[in-house]
């Protein structure tokens, strides 16, 4: 298994661009996670989708995070103004079984935004 | 806050000493889970224990739960270099929250 994919690897974006996201969770796993990491606020809880439905969105920080599942394949995390602050590594996640159950983790997504 | 709290922040040791690695929690749980984050990647399951379970071994890892003491430890026997790493423990509580780490140091 190719694990948790993960894209674009690294991002550099102006403010008040569009950045979308993607992740590839394992194949056959049920719940999906997005985290935000910094060094200030640790690792972040920002969503969490079982079976392809929002479960917990009370840590996506505001109205310009937002984040879709279409499939149990694929998911997306978009900020749209993004800002300067937003600057973090994002990880998705996914489990078989929900928050209960070991996660794994994808590579990150290095946000940079100027 | 649910989340689980890790102590020390830093530990430092030589190859071959074994590491211990606490951590706090404030709510009932279902499970605690052990992540390790190498610098740089995605951090990766190490270990689950149960609410009903005390302990629990894998290879060179033992994990401690003291239920009443809200409370776990994770051992690292004979260290090794490539242990070096950030240690995370999360509890599943209402939502699968991590600590601040323990930043482990394994010097050869």
């Amino acid at each position: 298994d190719a694990g948790v994919i993960q894209s674009p690897r690294h991002e550099v974006t102006e403010m008040g661009q569009e950045v979308t996201l993607r992740c590839k969770p394992i194949s056959g796993h049920n719940s999906l996670f997005w985290y935000r990491q910094t060094m200030m606020r640790g690792l972040e809880l920002l969503i969490y989708f079982n079976n392809n439905v929002p479960i917990d969105d009370s840590g996506m920080p505001e109205d310009r995070f937002s984040a879709k599942m279409p499939n149990a394949s694929f998911s997306t995390l978009k900020i749209q103004p993004s800002e300067p602050r937003d600057s973090a590594v994002y990880f998705c996640a996914s489990s078989f079984g929900g928050r209960s159950y070991e996660q794994y983790f994808g590579p990150g997504t290095r946000l940079t935004v100027t | 806050s649910q989340q689980g709290e890790e102590d020390p922040q830093a530990l430092s040791i030589q190859e071959g000493e074994n590491a211990t690695m606490n951590c706090s929690y404030k709510t009932s749980i279902n499970n605690l889970q052990w992540y390790r984050q190498n610098s740089g990647r995605g951090l990766v399951h190490l270990i689950l224990i149960r609410s009903n379970e005390r302990e629990k071994h894998s290879g060179r890892l033992r994990v401690t739960l003291d239920t009443s003491k809200k409370s776990s430890s994770l051992l690292i026997t004979a260290s090794r270099a490539a242990d070096t790493a950030s240690y995370f423990c999360a509890t599943d509580a209402t939502r699968l929250t991590f600590g601040e780490g323990t930043q482990l140091t394994v010097n050869p």
